[in-house]
């Protein structure tokens, strides 16, 4: 039973670019959520897909966006990098009830 | 907003030890989770609590939810070098709500 897929593992971008990060949710699970943890904290709410529509959004800027497919899979953008972009990107799956989140491994993001 | 807080931000415990950490909203809750990150991985789900007043053990964590559905503990009996990382709470208000994270505990055990 595979679990949460998130590609790439690593990134390092340049401030002013585009990113994509990409997951998988874990099978059985139609409800994606994506957080974004800079080091020592908690994992911040980005937004919440489900029925690839984006249901909740935490505060972050219109630069963040997302997009969620059919087989449930989903992405994010960021635009118009900046350095405080830096952190670890986390999806989360479940199903739409949420009774506790799979996490994927994340996507490490470093804007220099 | 709903915020959701958690005391202390380390602890160091000797191994043999018991330790506790304590999550606050600023919100009624629908339900919590708690889960546990290790150096370097990701946040893994250990439990969630939906009762006012719930608590559930699993094997020698305790994991409790208050009365009033603010506030939540978990409570590790004689820790172990396993139980090292940092537990988060986490919380939402209603069951399709988007689920709040707290600052996180990092617990060290020192052999």
């Amino acid at each position: 039973d595979a679990g949460v897929t998130q590609s790439p593992t690593h990134l390092i971008k340049t401030r002013g670019q585009q990113v994509t990060l990409r997951c998988s949710p874990k099978s059985g699970h139609d409800t994606v959520s994506w957080y974004q943890q800079a080091l020592g904290q908690g994992p911040q709410f980005i937004f919440q897909y489900y029925e690839e529509e984006e249901r909740q959004r935490g505060n972050f800027p219109d630069r963040f966006s997302g997009h969620q497919f059919p087989n449930y899979s989903s992405e994010l953008n960021v635009n118009a990098l900046l350095l405080g972009d830096s952190a670890l990107y986390l999806c989360a799956s479940s199903q739409r009830d949420g009774y506790g989140y799979t996490f994927g491994s994340g996507t490490r993001l470093t804007v220099v | 907003g709903q915020q959701v807080m958690q005391i202390p931000q380390y602890q160091h415990v000797q191994e043999g030890e018991d330790f506790t950490t304590y999550c606050n909203s600023s919100t009624t809750l629908s339900n919590i989770q708690w889960y546990k990150q290790r150096p370097g991985g990701h946040p893994v789900f250990l439990i969630q609590l939906v009762k006012s007043g719930e608590v559930k053990k699993q094997k020698r964590l305790t994991f409790q939810f208050g009365e009033a559905k603010k506030n939540s503990s978990l409570h590790i009996t004689a820790t172990q070098t396993t139980d090292v990382g940092t537990y988060f709470c986490a919380g939402r208000e209603t069951s399709y709500d988007k689920v709040i994270f707290g600052p996180g505990t990092s617990l060290s055990v020192i052999p």
